[in-house]
C-alpha cells in the first residue's frame, strides 16, 4: 500500500460521542498535517507534526486532540464536538527540511457529520 | 506574511477551450508555489509546482503555470479543456521551512466547470 490512507472515510457522530480519525502514510515522510475543509471556506491548517513532535497548533479547540505516535501515523481524537465541526478532515504528509521541495501528499479525507 | 488570492471562485469553459485559472501571491521570502486539484469526495492531488527552477512549469494532464515575479502571479492554464478537468483547483504558497516543516497558505479555490 502506498500514499496517505485515512480511515474512516465517513463518520457520523453525536455531540457527546468520542471517536477518532486515523491517518497513515507509507511515503517515508517526516511531517504530518491535519487540515479542516469546510464548505465555502479556505483550507484550515489545524496541526503539524515533525518527527512526532507537534510544531504547530493553529488555535484549535481542545475538543480536537491530535496524537502522533510515530512519523507514519497520525490520529485526531474527537470529543463533545459541535455541529459546526462537520467538515472534511484531510491528512497530509511531506518531507521537511533536508529533502524534497515540500509538496504535500493528501489522503482522501474523512467526512465528518456531527448531529 | 504570505497570502494567496485566487480570482474567481467559479469558472466555466466549453470543452476544448482554453482554461485559465488565476493565482496571485504575496511572499516576503522566495516562494515555492503549487497548484493542487480536488475531485469530488477526494483529497487534493498535486498538479504542478514551482521551486525556483524554470519559470514555466509543466504538470500532469497538460496543465502548466508560469511564475511571473514582476506580477506576483502563478496562473494555471491548459490549452484545451476536457470534461474530466471539472474539479476544484487550489493555489498554494510556502516559503522557507520553519520548525522543520513547510507552512502552506492555500487560496480559497476555483471550481472549474466544463460545458459540453
Amino acid at each position: 500500500e502506498t500514499g496517505v490512507t485515512q480511515t474512516p472515510r465517513h463518520l457520523v457522530m453525536g455531540m457527546t460521542n468520542k471517536k477518532s480519525l486515523k491517518c497513515e502514510q507509507h511515503l517515508g515522510h517526516n511531517a504530518m498535517y491535519w487540515y479542516k475543509q469546510s464548505a465555502k471556506k479556505p483550507l484550515e491548517l489545524m496541526f503539524v507534526y515533525n518527527f512526532k513532535e507537534q510544531t504547530e497548533n493553529n488555535s484549535v479547540p481542545s475538543r480536537f486532540s491530535p496524537e502522533c505516535p510515530n512519523s507514519s501515523h497520525l490520529f485526531l481524537h474527537l470529543h463533545t464536538l459541535q455541529p459546526e465541526d462537520s467538515a472534511l478532515y484531510l491528512c497530509a504528509s511531506s518531507l521537511g527540511m533536508g529533502g524534497g521541495t515540500g509538496e504535500l501528499f493528501f489522503g482522501e479525507g474523512s467526512r465528518l457529520t456531527v448531529l | 506574511a504570505q497570502s494567496v488570492t485566487q480570482l474567481g471562485s467559479h469558472v466555466s469553459v466549453s470543452e476544448g477551450a482554453l482554461v485559465l485559472l488565476r493565482c496571485n501571491y504575496s511572499s516576503s521570502v522566495p516562494p515555492y508555489l503549487f497548484w493542487y486539484v480536488q475531485y469530488p469526495n477526494q483529497g487534493l492531488q498535486l498538479l504542478l509546482k514551482y521551486t525556483s527552477a524554470a519559470t514555466l512549469v509543466k504538470g500532469i494532464n497538460d496543465f502548466e503555470a508560469e511564475f511571473k515575479k514582476s506580477e506576483t502571479s502563478f496562473h494555471l492554464t491548459k490549452p484545451s479543456a476536457h470534461m474530466s478537468d471539472a474539479a476544484e483547483y487550489f493555489c498554494a504558497v510556502t516559503g522557507i521551512p520553519t520548525s522543520g516543516t513547510y507552512k502552506y497558505i492555500f487560496g480559497t479555490g476555483t471550481r472549474l466547470k466544463v460545458l459540453a
